[in-house]
């Protein structure tokens, strides 16, 4: 159980574009989800969390117009990045918490997207 | 703002031996988490660490946390090829807040 899938695994485009990556949450409910950013032989930084059903929470420095989140249910939520450049390469990780689960924060991570723009 | 830091950043060791993985956090957290990542994967749940003492073994990879000195240990017994991966803590910067903080990073490479 608690398996989180995303789409694409990785993903090339041409600067100015933009690309929709998915996560789901496949075998348990999800009311929040977060998008994390993690750059060669660095760590993971978390972009923001998703909330089902409301706007999701920005950190600081990370432009919301630019990276659009949707968490239209309980199983799914998108990242969209807006207009990217070759800055905008990365790996983006996401993870869900289960909304029934265990008191503590265990999130479940999804197997990362890779993307690269030209 | 919550910061964790990992030492060593780098450890190149022989199989065979053993070491420790060191995380710091600089805030009040009672739950730590540690994470294995292999090159171009995500992250692999290892450990999670709900209370000051609390001990968790699995295989030759051992967790520990003392909340009061802010501190948690990876400990590593008779090193294998298969342990080479990036290891990453992460801690919740208060109870109630979802968000998790991760450290550096620290990565591993067993030598033959």
């Amino acid at each position: 159980g608690a398996v989180v899938s995303q789409h694409p695994s990785w993903v090339i485009c041409k600067s100015g574009t933009s690309v929709k990556i998915e996560c789901r949450s496949l075998d348990f409910q999800a009311t929040t989800m977060f998008w994390y950013r993690q750059f060669p032989k660095q760590s993971l930084m978390l972009m923001a969390t998703s909330n089902e059903g409301s706007k999701a929470t920005y950190e600081q420095g990370v432009e919301k117009d630019k990276f659009l989140i949707n968490h239209a249910s309980l199983t799914l939520s998108t990242l969209t990045v807006t207009s990217a450049h070759p800055e905008d390469s990365s790996f983006y990780i996401c993870s869900a918490r289960d909304s029934v689960g265990t008191s503590y924060n265990e999130q479940f991570f999804g197997p990362g997207t890779r993307l690269t723009v030209l | 703002e919550l910061k964790v830091e990992q030492n060593p950043l780098f450890l190149s060791m022989q199989e065979g031996k053993n070491y420790t993985i060191y995380c710091n956090y600089s805030t009040t957290s009672d739950r730590l988490y540690w994470y294995r990542q292999d090159p171009g994967k995500s992250l692999e749940s290892l450990f999670v660490l709900l209370s000051n003492g609390a001990v968790k073994q699995e295989g030759r990879l051992m967790a520990s946390l003392d909340t009061k000195a802010r501190l948690s240990t990876l400990h590593i017994t008779a090193a294998v090829h298969d342990l080479s991966a990036t290891y990453f803590c992460a801690v919740d910067m208060y109870f109630g807040n979802e968000k998790l903080t991760f450290g550096t990073g620290t990565r591993l490479t067993i030598i033959p």
